[in-house]
């Protein structure tokens, strides 16, 4: 069985700083990793994805996530803010069926 | 490439009447497609898997009579809300997994937002 814990609801950050959103899974499989974003009403776009190529991937827009089998994290980070980051993030395992996390809100203050 | 799209985007309806959503794959065959369901402020929640050409499996607690789900060629899945109710009101999204594709990828179509009245 798979399940996925994302630590924060909401996380809130000015403009310019960095961006650390927590992602915890648990899996009875060598899992694949998804972090996707979500603006509101709209639908899902995939950020980055993890599957045992590289430990650190880069997604778009200037995020990345590092995969530590050891902490069983997969945390995504991003240097610096931009408003247009102002979404809903959620952290997904896939072993036989995509679960999905809880969701983090992510607030940008100007 | 790899589109999908659902229609309506956005749907009102009366207590009791029926709502059929579609999703589409744009430009791919889609063996498999999902159905999931989101609750305001809530994640996504698997709701079926439809295989073209054969029934849908349902998740636990998921109501087969009342989400009827067809999924008849390789680019057309349906999803029909019967009787719905204002609890039925929610944000529904497909995804499809392309046939001969990586089982760990899927593409999301937009959603639909369904209000019952």
């Amino acid at each position: 069985a798979q399940s996925v814990t994302q630590l924060d609801s909401h996380v809130s950050v000015s403009e310019g700083t960095p961006v650390l959103l927590r992602c915890n899974y648990s899996s009875s499989y060598s899992p694949s990793l998804f972090w996707y974003v979500q603006h509101p009403n709209k639908g899902l776009q995939l950020l980055l994805k993890y599957t045992s190529a590289a430990t650190l991937v880069k997604g778009i827009n200037g995020f990345e996530a590092e995969f530590k089998k050891s902490e069983t994290s997969f945390h995504l980070t991003k240097p610096s803010a931009h408003m247009s980051d102002a979404a809903e993030y959620f952290c997904v395992v896939y072993g036989q069926n995509f679960v999905f996390g809880p969701g983090t809100r992510l607030s940008v203050l100007p | 490439g790899a589109v999908v799209s659902q229609h309506p985007s956005w749907v009102i309806c009366k207590s009791g009447t029926s709502v059929k959503i579609e999703c589409r794959s744009l430009d791919f065959q889609a063996t498999t497609m999902f159905w999931y369901r989101q609750f305001p402020k809530q994640s996504l929640m698997l709701m079926a898997t439809s295989n073209e050409g054969s029934k849908a499996t349902y998740e636990q607690g998921v109501e087969k009579d009342k989400f009827l789900i067809n999924h008849a060629s390789l680019t057309l899945s349906t999803l029909t809300v019967t009787s719905a109710h204002p609890e039925d009101s929610s944000f529904y999204i497909c995804s499809a997994r392309a046939g001969g594709g990586a089982k760990d990828t899927q593409y999301f179509g937009p959603g639909t937002r369904l209000t019952v009245l």
